[in-house]
Formats: structure tokens, sequence, C-alpha cells
């Protein structure tokens, strides 16, 4: 069964920016989906956006869009998220996950779901 | 976007209880949606997705409903293992999800 491992956790001073790693163990990303979720501190899950990394294929959420920048490498089979122009509202747990399709139907519209989870990275933006 | 919004935002319960979680959706997303629990310092999990169905390995004490704009995901003879936060996600306009705000479920 495939894990994700990410990088481990990071202090950032503001303006700066900040790139997190993920990796697959145990297995590859596939054709899978890695889509990028945070967690501010007492927060809820906050969707990012996502990459295929056998494409390089990404897309942003309009609240990221100009400041993050996400990547994959698929000789090393791994996954870079990468936000630039830090505050210290992007304090948070940043998770990879895979979203995969959990559910294939014969008339499109397949049911996907984030099955699999990094452990998360904790990124500190503090002057 | 599509809006999820969760009720109650945290609830208590005992051990051997029942509880219900609702989900509402701003608009119809048919039933592409997944609930997830959250162990304090942990990762979320993927517990339910289509509305009703349960990921591998998930506990029969478990169960979702639900179509169009309001679903439910109820727990049943809770474990002290159960407490947790819950959240639902839409997958109707994937890769473009949107997670409910979260409901907080703890002992009483």
């Amino acid at each position: 069964q495939v894990q994700l491992v990410q990088s481990g956790a990071e202090v950032k001073k503001p303006g700066s920016s900040m790139k997190v790693s993920c990796r697959a163990s145990g297995g590859t990303f596939n054709s899978s989906s890695i889509s990028w979720v945070r967690q501010a501190p007492g927060q809820g899950l906050e969707w990012m956006g996502r990459i295929i990394p056998i494409f390089g294929a990404t897309d942003y959420a309009q609240n990221f869009q100009g400041r993050v920048t996400m990547t994959a490498d698929k000789s090393t089979g791994a996954a870079y998220m990468e936000l630039s122009s830090l505050r210290s509202e992007d304090t948070a747990v940043y998770y990879c996950t895979r979203y995969a399709i959990i559910v294939a139907t014969s008339r499109g519209g397949d049911y996907y779901g984030m099955d699999v989870w990094g452990q998360g990275t904790t990124v500190t933006v503090s002057s | 976007d599509i809006k999820m919004t969760q009720s109650p935002s945290s609830l208590s319960a005992s051990v051997g209880g029942r509880v219900t979680i609702t989900c509402r959706a701003s608009q119809s997303i048919s039933n592409y949606l997944n609930w997830y629990q959250q162990i304090p310092g942990k990762a979320p999990k993927l517990l339910i997705y289509a509305a009703s169905n349960l990921q591998s390995g998930v506990p029969s004490r478990f169960s979702g409903s639900g179509s169009g704009t309001d679903f439910t995901l109820t727990i049943r003879s809770l474990q002290p293992e159960d407490f947790a936060t819950y959240y639902c996600q839409q997958s109707y306009t994937t890769p473009r999800v949107t997670f409910g705000q979260g409901t907080k479920l703890e002992i009483k």
C-alpha cells in the first residue's frame, strides 16, 4: 500500500517562500493526482490545488493563484508544493494527498476521494 | 465555488451512543460527497465516498446518506476512538473540491 512521506517542519520569515516535498513510499503515484490541503491552527481543511504527476498538469485554488506552484519529478517520484510571499496567515499544517478514483462509472462522472494522506508538514511563518 | 455547511459545529455524546452530523451543499452535488475523520494531531482519513459507501476497513457503525444538497453521517454505538473531527467534502466539481468547516465530536 502506497504511503506519502512529506518533508520536515519549517520556520519561515514573512515575504519568503516555502517548498514542501511529498514522496510515494511502497508504490508510485501512477496516474493519480496529488492534491495539497492545508489546515491552519484550530481551523478546517482548505484545498490548495492539485497536480497530475505523470502529465505535470495543475489546477490551483483561486485563493492561491499567483502564489502557489506545484511540480512533480517523475524520476524521483516526488511532488512539490511551493508557496511564495508568505505571511503569518500561511502558518499551517500542509498535507499532500492522493486524489484518486474510488469508483469509476461507465457513464463518466467518476467518484474521487483523498484516500492516502501524507503525515503533514508544519510551516510556521514568523518574524 | 460550492459552499459546504456542516451542523452542528460541535457535539458531545457518550460511548455507546449515536450521533448524526449534517452537511448541506449550496447547490446540488448529486451524491459526490465524501466524509473524512480527523483525530487530533493526525492526518484526515477517508471514511465514506459517494455519500453512502464505506471506504475499505471502516467499521459498519458508520453510515452515510443523502443526495442533492443534504447529507448525513451517522455513527452508532460510539467507540472511544470515534471522538474526532469530521469533515464533508464535495467532489462534484473535481478536482476543485471544497470541505465543510468540520464537526468536532467530543465525549460527554
